[in-house]
């Protein structure tokens, strides 16, 4: 079975610009969580998508946007870049709740310069 | 708010040694916690997964406990081997998101 995928897996912005990250989850799996990892801050929720829906939500401003599709599969959206916004974003999936076992994807390397 | 917090930092060990990773939580109200490795540059693999009504699960070399009550877990690794090299996250569930913490760099040396 394939395990979860992300592309792209490295990215370079300039600030102000907007981003667009793609996660497939594994096959079956409806729950797609997104998390920011960073140096200081560490790993962080995101929000989480079921039945294309958003279900739960953490603490970010609202430039960060997301959607999932029928398939399961998941976008995540970054508006108007900002530096701090430099980070490896994690998807990861689950069968049917966030708080079961989650399986990551590799991640996507977001550089804004 | 959760806060998540793993002690040491980093930790480095000769091979074959067995070493122990600590993990705390704030809130003792959660639905579970997980244990997770990742390697540099890469995602996180789930290592073990333990339910609030659980005290503790083994997996192979490893060995996770939960102490919901004092609001601490600790991942025991036998034997360990250059392999086990990785930073090693704790995540305690709410039943809604995942709260990670800060992570454990461990080194074994050959």
């Amino acid at each position: 079975k394939a395990g979860v995928t992300q592309t792209p897996r490295y990215l370079i912005k300039t600030r102000g610009q907007q981003v667009t990250l793609s996660c497939s989850p594994i096959s079956g799996h409806r729950s797609v969580s997104w998390y920011q990892q960073t140096p200081g801050q560490g790993l962080q929720f995101l929000f989480e998508y079921f039945s294309e829906t958003q279900r739960n939500k953490g603490n970010f401003p609202g430039r960060f946007s997301g959607r999932q599709f029928s398939n399961s599969r998941s976008e995540m959206n970054v508006s108007t870049l900002e530096l701090g916004d430099s980070a490896l974003y994690l998807c990861a999936s689950s069968l049917d709740r966030p708080m079961e076992t989650q399986y990551f994807g590799p991640g996507t390397r977001l550089l804004v310069l | 708010k959760q806060e998540v917090t793993q002690i040491p930092a980093a930790l480095s060990v000769p091979e074959g040694e067995n070493l122990v990773l600590n993990c705390s939580f704030t809130d003792s109200a959660i639905y579970n916690l997980q244990w997770f490795r990742q390697d540099p540059g890469k995602g996180l693999t789930s290592l073990l997964l333990i339910q609030s009504s659980q005290r503790e699960q083994t997996s192979g070399r490893l060995n996770a406990s939960l102490d919901k009550s004092s609001g601490r877990s600790t991942l025991y690794i036998a034997a360990s081997q250059p392999g086990d090299s990785a930073t090693y996250l704790c995540a305690v569930s709410t039943g809604n998101q995942f709260y990670f913490g800060t992570g454990t760099s461990l080194t074994v040396i050959p």
